[in-house]
């Protein structure tokens, strides 16, 4: 079965501190890896992959398959980061996405 | 060009009604998802088509639920005798096939309230 965490629901930090959005995932076979952002009034969006190994608006993700994590970082937040995230998980034949239940960054000013 | 488009954007029905939400993909894009958003949850999967093939129906909560899609293009999601554990937003996404990294395309969901 595949499944996904994120301990956190809220998150809130400070315009240029550090930010780490965590997540953890099950999967018996290899996964595939995901990040999608949700900014108020838009529709959700993906924001990266773990695949790409890219970073996108400052943000990276590192595949950890020993502690079966994906953790979202970026070393100086911005105001305009704050949204809803999600980890999502592919996998099986019709990559299907899974998700976890988000985590609503806040980046005070 | 244009994205995933859905309707309606709202619903608001009463108990026992059955429903009928509506998802235009983007063109071209041969698989086409439907996912439940219930309050303070993630996104569950629904049901899955992937161009002429049976589609995979193995998220449907129960058979209330049945989903329609004519061939490549839009796709209906009917919901009968609605109870008010359905309310949810419905969303809907499509991408150009179902394979490794495909990202998925979302609409903006339909947010459907069972009184």
């Amino acid at each position: 079965a595949q499944r996904v965490t994120q301990p956190e629901k809220l998150l809130s930090v400070f315009k240029g501190a550090p930010v780490e959005l965590k997540c953890n995932y099950s999967y018996s076979g290899s996964p595939e890896l995901f990040w999608y952002v949700q900014y108020s009034r838009q529709r959700l969006q993906l924001l990266l992959r773990h695949i790409s190994r890219e970073s996108i608006k400052g943000f990276t993700a590192d595949l950890n398959k020993g502690e079966t994590s994906f953790h979202l970082k970026k070393p100086f937040a911005q105001e305009e980061d704050s949204a809803m995230y999600y980890c999502a998980l592919s996998g099986g034949s019709n990559y299907k996405l899974t998700f976890g239940k988000g985590t609503l960054l806040t980046v005070n000013p | 060009g244009a994205g995933v488009s859905q309707s309606p954007s709202n619903k608001v029905t009463e108990k026992g009604k059955d429903v009928e939400l509506r998802c235009d993909p983007i063109s071209g894009h041969t698989a086409l998802y439907w996912y439940r958003q219930r309050l303070g949850q993630g996104l569950e999967f629904l049901i899955y088509f992937q161009g002429n093939s049976a589609p995979d129906k193995s998220g449907l909560p129960s058979d209330r639920f049945s989903a329609e899609r004519t061939g490549e293009s839009v796709s209906t999601l009917t919901i009968q005798r609605t109870q008010q554990e359905d309310s949810a937003v419905y969303l809907c996404a499509s991408s150009l096939w179902a394979g490794p990294s495909n990202e998925q395309f979302f609409g903006p969901g339909t947010r459907l309230t069972v009184l």
